[in-house]
């Protein structure tokens, strides 16, 4: 698999903001995932997209996948403080691996 | 709610030994994973584990590393010979099925080599 490359780098908003993060690939895929990581911590599963769908939402979250640009957006809405961490894009073909990029690093301030 | 554990939490090693980390997947879950971060730096995939053999490499999983699962419950990497440079954090994940199913990650050990 291809690892996403996810910009910007570093992202920083007050809270209550909108915060949105996007992700690029180069090869076609058949899904892509969304996480979170606290400093140091473990990633945690936020979202996945299918390939065949446009945007999908869970609570303040909402994703789009956009496969004829190669890209993916996170959007966080009404972000909080609790919402600082980086968060990373993974994409799915048909191998085994699964690859991260960089992340981009989100401080929300209160 | 199952999770995925790591042990131990912090491994300090000499330089040139030996070192396996241990990870403890979800029970049902068929495909793990090998993943390190060194300090402020992106999430690297090691490798790949479904059906008792290695799935997937990377570049980065060469010689000095192997992985087993060698009770059916814990799943092990072994760095042989440890080099400064392989001072990071270790995360294993483990998935119920493949790539297009949700991956959970433990708390992660961090190895330093001095």
């Amino acid at each position: 698999s291809q690892q996403g490359e996810e910009d910007p780098q570093a992202l920083s908003i007050q809270e209550g903001e909108n915060a949105t993060m996007n992700c690029s690939y180069k090869t076609s895929i058949n899904n892509l995932q969304w996480y979170r990581q606290n400093s140091g911590r473990g990633l945690v599963h936020l979202i996945l997209i299918r390939s065949n769908e446009r945007e999908k939402h869970s609570g303040r979250l909402r994703v789009t996948l956009d496969t004829s640009k190669k890209s993916s957006s996170l959007l966080i809405t009404a972000s909080r403080a609790a919402d600082t961490a980086s968060y990373f894009c993974a994409t799915g073909d048909n191998n085994n691996d699964m690859r991260f990029g960089a992340g981009t690093r989100l401080t929300v301030k209160p | 709610e199952p999770e995925v554990t790591q042990t131990p939490s912090h491994q300090v090693t000499q330089m040139g030994q030996e070192v396996i980390l241990r990870c403890v997947p979800i029970s049902n879950h068929l495909y793990f994973y090998w993943y390190r971060q060194i300090l402020g730096q992106k999430v690297e995939f090691l490798v790949s584990f479904y059906n008792n053999e290695i799935s997937e490499k990377s570049e980065i999983f060469d010689d000095q590393f192997s992985v087993e699962r060698p009770d059916g419950s814990n799943f092990t990497l072994k760095i042989r010979s440890t080099k400064l440079e392989d001072s990071a954090m270790y995360f294993c994940a483990s998935l119920r099925q493949g790539v297009g199913t949700e991956a959970f990650f433990g708390q992660g050990t961090r190895l330093t080599v001095v």
